[in-house]
């Protein structure tokens, strides 16, 4: 059972270059995130999708797109890279439905440090 | 928006002593959750909590959710080296409820452990 698998783990862009992060899970989870990872600034959430099909705006979503065709899949896009675009991505999925139970626990891919010169 | 304030952001201890991070919300929060970030690794979810004044442990970690649910507690208890990694509290105030489960992830704790 692999859980949440991010592809690539390591890129380097140059300014302006468009790039796809692709998060794949196969815990049949309903929800996804993208975060981004800054040093201090813990975890700030990009975009999510609560379901095969949707996607909606999270803290930080200037210059990125994503696309949730498939329930399995998410992907991050950065349509024209910039120097402030260099972090670490991370994707995470959750089964999630309101409530506290078990379904709220997010589960995160190992991330994709991406470097844009 | 919405902020999940985290102190300290960093400590450093000896092996063996205890370690306290603290979470502070401004606004009441329908629950809290603890995730562990090893270096270089990705965070991995430790324990939520969801009453008021609930308290739970995991061998040497005591959590702890305060009365009024805008503050939230980890304490280790005698540290090792393998604590060793970056804490970070998550919230989900109770507007962000319904269907989306959203997550505030406060700025994290990192923890260094000298053996």
């Amino acid at each position: 059972n692999a859980g949440v698998t991010q592809t690539p783990k390591f890129r380097v862009l140059k300014t302006g270059q468009s790039m796809t992060l692709l998060c794949a899970q196969d815990m049949n989870h309903e929800y996804m995130y993208w975060y981004r990872q800054d040093p201090g600034m813990g975890l700030r959430l990009i975009h999510y999708s609560v379901g095969e099909g949707t996607t909606a705006k999270g803290e930080v979503p200037d210059g990125y797109n994503v696309s949730r065709l498939k329930k399995q899949n998410f992907l991050l896009g950065l349509e024209s890279a910039a120097p402030s675009q260099t972090s670490v991505y991370f994707c995470a999925s959750s089964a999630g439905t309101s409530g506290v139970g078990a379904k709220n626990i997010q589960y995160f891919g190992a991330g994709t440090r991406l470097s844009v010169l | 928006g919405q902020q999940v304030m985290q102190i300290p952001q960093y400590q450093h201890v000896q092996e063996g002593e205890d370690f306290t991070t603290y979470c502070n919300s401004s606004t009441t929060l329908s629950n809290i959750q603890w995730y562990k970030q090893r270096p270089g690794g990705h965070p991995v979810f430790l324990i939520q909590l969801v009453k008021s004044g609930e308290v739970k442990k995991q061998k040497r970690l005591t959590f702890q959710f305060g009365e009024a649910k805008k503050n939230s507690s980890l304490h280790i208890t005698a540290t090792q080296t393998t604590d060793v990694g970056t804490y970070f509290c998550a919230a989900r105030p109770p507007f962000y409820g319904g269907a989306t489960n959203k997550l505030i992830f406060g700025t994290g704790t990192l923890l260094a452990v000298q053996p």
